[in-house]
């Protein structure tokens, strides 16, 4: 089974601060992806790496930053969180381009 | 541009009876692929399917069923004889293709069903 696994389920962190969040699969998948969910808008692409140091912007890159130093593992980073940023963010795998996405459980951010 | 379109919002139906979800996407590419996942109240996201633009057969599993229709740009979701389990968010997605890229998923805002006792 495959297995994706986000740092935290529940955040709270205050305006300005600098936002870590961790995304680790145990499948050797190429692919890993960071989406945020909002009401009524689906799932948007943050960002997303095809391979160890590679990324590529999706569609709502702005005021986000990511890392993968290894394969198994990828950071989203929020510079300076803002109220705006406050959303569900999911973490997502796949062995290949247009593969099916393998899903972590979310992290729910709040930011006051 | 690429887009995905589930009208329904929000559906509440009775246990045992049957439910479709709409999807209809938007491409200008050939080559493209097409998803649905569940959401359930835990929140994890659970793909149900897979399909390439090039087999147009309709899929079934168990209670569940897929309707593909490239002459409407359709991709619709059956579940008969629905459960409380069946509860849910179901998101249908479409693959970037070519001009997008295949690895970015385009998803739809999601239908709610609610299954009620």
């Amino acid at each position: 089974d495959v297995k994706v696994t986000q740092s935290s389920r529940y955040l709270v962190k205050r305006t300005g601060e600098k936002v870590f969040l961790e995304c680790v699969q145990d499948m050797d998948h190429e692919n890993m992806f960071w989406y945020r969910q909002d009401p009524g808008l689906g799932l948007r692409l943050i960002y997303f790496s095809y391979d160890v140091k590679m990324k590529e912007k999706g569609d709502i890159p702005e005021g986000y930053s990511v890392s993968r130093e290894k394969k198994e593992r990828f950071s989203l980073i929020l510079e300076s969180a803002s109220t705006n940023q406050t959303s569900m963010y999911l973490c997502a795998s796949s062995p290949l381009a247009a593969y099916e996405q393998y899903f972590g459980p979310g992290t729910r951010l709040t930011v006051t | 541009a690429q887009k995905v379109t589930q009208a329904q919002t929000e559906i509440s139906v009775v246990e045992k009876e049957d439910v479709t979800l709409d999807c209809v996407y938007e491409t200008r590419d050939t080559t493209y692929y097409l998803f649905w996942y569940k959401q359930p109240p835990s929140g994890e996201l659970v793909f149900l399917i897979r399909r390439n633009s090039f087999d147009e057969q309709n899929e079934i599993s168990g209670r569940y069923s897929w309707n593909f229709q490239k002459s409407t740009s359709s991709f619709n979701f059956t579940i008969t004889a629905s459960q409380v389990v069946d509860s849910a968010v179901y998101f249908c997605a479409l693959s970037g293709g070519f001009s997008g890229g295949y690895n970015k998923l385009i998803f739809g805002a999601g239908t709610r069903l609610a299954v009620h006792p």
